[in-house]
């Protein structure tokens, strides 16, 4: 079964609206990414975090927050959700001290 | 900061023959990882190979291997005997510093897309 999960897998926002993305992993992994891919940039990374609580800001964070209130959970949060945030957006999981990340199946989030 | 570039933007090759992709990277770092992803048409991502920095051999898993050539930092994936499912994305990635620090984040090239027809 998978190990990683998103939900939504599709969703259709309006500009200015509010959109909370969420992750759910079970590999008990004390690290969860948040990237969005976009055809010609490849994957980037949004937010990551260590552990339960804690939230670091990857390399486009801007107009996005992240919530990390298990170790099991990973949220992405749009605020205000922009054109220019419509992407597929990707979370992972990795452990502690390992190197592979493991993905989940993507969102695919338009925004109107 | 840490660059991954991966120029090729699609292959083509023919069923059972060889494949060959480049990457190269950037860093300050006297220490670092490198992997290769691949992404399938369903959108799976899925983790295939990694060669440590201060390793000097090439790493080897199944039939996918690495050509490290740290003085050009450039670290080719090769695909050998490919058959029609190694279609597919092929991001290489990178990692900085030791492990752990920084969440092990990684940065991604844009990656290569595969075409293994019949």
């Amino acid at each position: 079964e998978a190990a990683v999960t998103q939900s939504p897998r599709n969703k259709v926002a309006v500009t200015g609206g509010k959109v909370t993305l969420s992750c759910n992993q079970t590999n008990n992994h004390n690290n969860m990414y948040w990237y969005r891919q976009d055809t010609g940039h490849g994957l980037r990374l949004i937010h990551y975090s260590y552990g339960a609580g804690s939230t670091e800001k990857g390399d486009i964070p801007d107009g996005y927050k992240a919530s990390r209130p298990s170790q099991e959970n990973f949220s992405l949060i749009l605020e205000l959700a922009t054109p220019s945030q419509t992407s597929v957006y990707f979370c992972a999981s990795g452990a502690w001290g390992g190197d592979e990340q493991y993905f989940g199946p993507g969102t695919r989030l338009t925004v109107l | 900061a840490q660059k991954v570039t991966q120029t090729q933007t699609s292959i083509s090759v023919v069923e059972k023959t060889t494949v060959t992709m480049d990457c190269v990277y950037e860093t300050r770092d006297s220490s670092y990882f490198l992997f290769w992803y691949k992404q399938t048409a369903s959108g799976e991502i899925v983790f295939l190979i990694r060669q440590d920095s201060y390793k000097k051999e090439n790493a080897t898993v199944g039939h996918y291997s690495l050509n490290f050539q740290k003085p050009k930092s450039s670290i080719g994936l090769i695909i050998t005997a490919t058959q029609i499912e190694d279609s597919a994305v092929y991001f290489c990635a990178m990692r900085e510093g030791l492990t752990n620090s920084a969440g092990n984040k990684l940065t991604f090239g844009i990656g290569t897309r595969v075409l293994v027809r019949p």
